[in-house]
């Protein structure tokens, strides 16, 4: 089936440093990502629409400046979190629209983001 | 706004059938049920999905109630691997921005 993959699986960075999460869709294109964020004990957070060769689309409450989406091309989006501090430490998780017709969603395994 | 209602936590044997209840009493005829699991520390991960008629696969059975107001999820062989949060959300096909509540964890004890 289709996958999505997510890189790297962890990261632990200091405070003030910026990090790049990649979601990558190794079998398909996917015009489509979505970013959902998930803190400890809690449910996932859509955080924002990625959609390639254009800017993304953020859920209310979310700072766009500091969460950077690109999406470059048909199988990979990345997020990156700037200036990270300690409360941005979480789990961030990405999905993709599966191939056209199918109508499914394929969920990445998830990057760990731990912020010193 | 949260558009489906489940139990907290459930336990379950193993070996025996896990009947995970959902109630969605203001699902639109458009709208689908559909249900993830997320095991800890890993991404969401499909499970089965219906609209009206009752769905069966590999994994699961999804029963849906006649009037749409209510399904229930069932594992019929449950194993300790099937230990998860699992997910009922409805949606409208082709919406894939999905709306996590806070879903049902289950147990599976030995």
């Amino acid at each position: 089936g289709a996958v999505v993959s997510q890189h790297p699986s962890w990261v632990i960075c200091k405070s003030g440093t910026s990090v790049k999460i990649e979601c990558r869709s190794l079998d398909f294109q996917a015009t489509t990502m979505f970013w959902y964020r998930q803190f400890p004990k809690q449910s996932l957070m859509l955080m924002a629409t990625s959609n390639e060769g254009s800017k993304a689309t953020y859920e209310q409450g979310v700072e766009k400046d500091k969460f950077l989406i690109n999406h470059a091309s048909l199988t990979l989006s990345t997020l990156t979190v700037t200036s990270a501090h300690p409360e941005d430490s979480s789990f961030y998780i990405c999905s993709a629209i599966g191939r056209v017709g199918t109508g499914e969603l394929f969920f990445g395994e998830g990057s760990r983001l731990t912020v010193l | 706004d949260a558009k489906t209602t489940q139990p907290t936590s459930m336990d379950c044997a193993e070996g025996r059938a896990a009947n995970l209840p959902c109630n969605h009493s203001t699902i639109s005829g458009n709208e689908y049920v559909y249900w993830y699991r997320q095991i800890h520390s890993q991404g969401p991960q499909y499970i089965i999905h219906g609209l009206k008629n009752n769905e069966t696969n590999e994994m699961a059975s999804l029963i849906i109630t006649e009037d749409r107001k209510s399904s229930t999820l069932i594992l019929p062989h449950a194993t300790l691997r099937d230990t998860a949060v699992y997910y009922c959300i409805v949606r409208v096909a082709g919406d894939y921005k999905l709306s996590f509540g806070a879903g049902t964890t289950v147990t599976v004890r030995a």
